[in-house]
């Protein structure tokens, strides 16, 4: 079946720099999707990768290789606000979308 | 305001006892979705919808149903609620095609005793 993988958490200092990785397992898909959710909030989008290679947005980068079944989240300047939890997703031709179980990212001081 | 709203926010009840969560969009989209949070396993799939009276099975459907009249709602329904179903619920709508954003509504939150 079709499955995402990430890393369950993950932690780092303000001002630094984190990469949340995202395995997965699928086929015929438009790309891969992320999202941030705030601990008691709904989520929220960031990014997405439609096509192989690198998107910025800010602070923010999403990274997709379809050749690797693999793509990455990359925050840098890291703030307090950015602990959370991110999710990767696909929405496949089939038009139904797969969520990732979720990275909790905890920034420390 | 752009938004999705979902209601009730919380909701207590007891199995069997039929409920509807309900769901709507100000914002023209043709897809529709709910998904299921539980601890561990992220967001699941229940239904989603393409348009008005297209509607279709996500990754956990059983237990729940749909439908998609107007284009601005998508009510979820619990006919007969079990305590497995005891869970964060969240709506979310969005464009058409491809990688559109998501939107979400700020959840439901239902106990099954």
């Amino acid at each position: 079946g079709q499955s995402l993988e990430q890393p369950s958490e993950v932690t780092a200092v303000e001002g630094a720099i984190v990469q949340i990785n995202c395995t997965y397992q699928t086929s015929g898909f438009y790309g891969l999707s992320w999202y941030q959710q705030h601990d008691g909030g709904a989520p929220t989008f960031l990014s997405y990768n439609a096509l192989d290679g690198l998107e910025e947005t800010g602070r923010f980068s999403s990274f997709l290789s379809r050749s690797d079944s693999y793509g990455y989240l990359l925050l840098q300047e890291l703030q307090m606000k950015d602990s959370a939890s991110y999710f990767c997703a696909v929405r496949n031709y089939g038009q139904n979308f797969v969520f990732g179980p979720g990275t909790r990212l905890s920034v420390l001081p | 305001e752009a938004q999705v709203t979902q209601n009730p926010r919380y909701l207590i009840t007891v199995t069997g006892k039929k409920l509807t969560v309900t769901c709507s969009q100000n914002m023209n989209h043709e897809y529709m979705s709910w998904y299921r949070q539980d601890p561990g396993l992220g967001l699941r799939q229940i239904y989603y919808s393409m348009n008005v009276e297209v509607t279709d099975k996500g990754d956990v459907p059983e237990g729940y149903k749909v439908s998609r009249k107007e284009k601005r709602n998508f009510p979820l329904i619990l006919e007969s609620p079990s305590p497995n179903q005891t869970s964060l619920y969240f709506c979310a709508s969005s464009k058409g095609q491809g990688l559109q954003p998501q939107h979400f509504g700020d959840g439901t939150r239902l106990s099954i005793l």
